[in-house]
């Protein structure tokens, strides 16, 4: 049963402009949220994180926006680079007996044009 | 802070050969430890975790198995593999304090089963 879902497999945004993806979960446990970025052949990298009672979290060109009610988060990128291609991941974690093991969405990828 | 290491990088072995993935951390004292794998086009599945020396437990059931002889040394092994068993193995661990829901990952092992 996928609790995290990344309903768009790719996307591509011109260098510059912002980039937006998206992530919605539906168990609503989950206290903590977060994006991982992914080259391929490397283990993801850690990117931000947003707590359950917060709706927003930035940090640099980064920001992700949490809506509870929705059960939907966003990852905001801006302004995309070229550098910023790779798969994103979205990961929801919820204390259970594994710690805080994270539940991740299929991933996104990104393509930012020059 | 922490660094993950993981070896062997890449590994091709037939069905029904042996397996042993390694993963050492250091920079952090008593982590959770975490597996994960990506088969191809899918998201990343948790498959074992462990809170402490010796204490694994099995998310998903499966022909692996994990051990953890060390504070910071976490194994995975399958005494015959299969086809599907094929995938892009991640080890991942949280630190303690600060964040401790945050996972960092290591490089990552690419085994092929042929």
């Amino acid at each position: 049963d996928q609790q995290v879902k990344q309903n768009s497999p790719s996307l591509s945004v011109q260098e510059g402009r912002i980039s937006i993806l998206n992530c919605d979960y539906t168990n609503s446990m989950f206290d903590y949220f977060l994006w991982y970025k992914k080259y391929p052949a490397e283990g993801p990298t850690f990117l931000i994180s947003i707590s359950s009672i917060k709706d927003k979290n930035e940090d640099g060109r980064f920001t992700v926006f949490l809506n509870k009610s929705a059960k939907h988060l966003s990852l905001h990128i801006v302004p995309s680079q070229p550098g910023d291609s790779a798969v994103y991941f979205c990961a929801a974690s919820a204390y259970s007996n594994s710690g805080y093991a994270l539940n991740f969405g299929k991933g996104t990828s990104l393509l930012v044009t020059p | 802070s922490q660094t993950i290491h993981q070896w062997p990088a890449t590994l091709v072995q037939p069905v029904g050969s042996p397996l042993s993935l390694e993963c050492t951390v250091e920079g952090t004292s008593n982590p959770n430890l975490y597996w994960y794998r990506q088969a191809a086009g899918r998201g990343l599945q948790l498959l074992f975790y462990s809170v402490g020396i010796g204490q694994i437990s099995s998310e998903v059931p499966q022909n692996l198995s994990a051990s953890r002889p060390q504070d910071r040394q976490f194994i995975l092994s399958s005494k015959k593999l299969l086809l599907s068993d094929s995938g892009f193995y991640l080890c991942a661990c949280t630190t303690s304090g600060r964040r401790y829901y945050e996972q960092y990952f290591g490089p990552g092992t690419r085994l092929t089963v042929t």
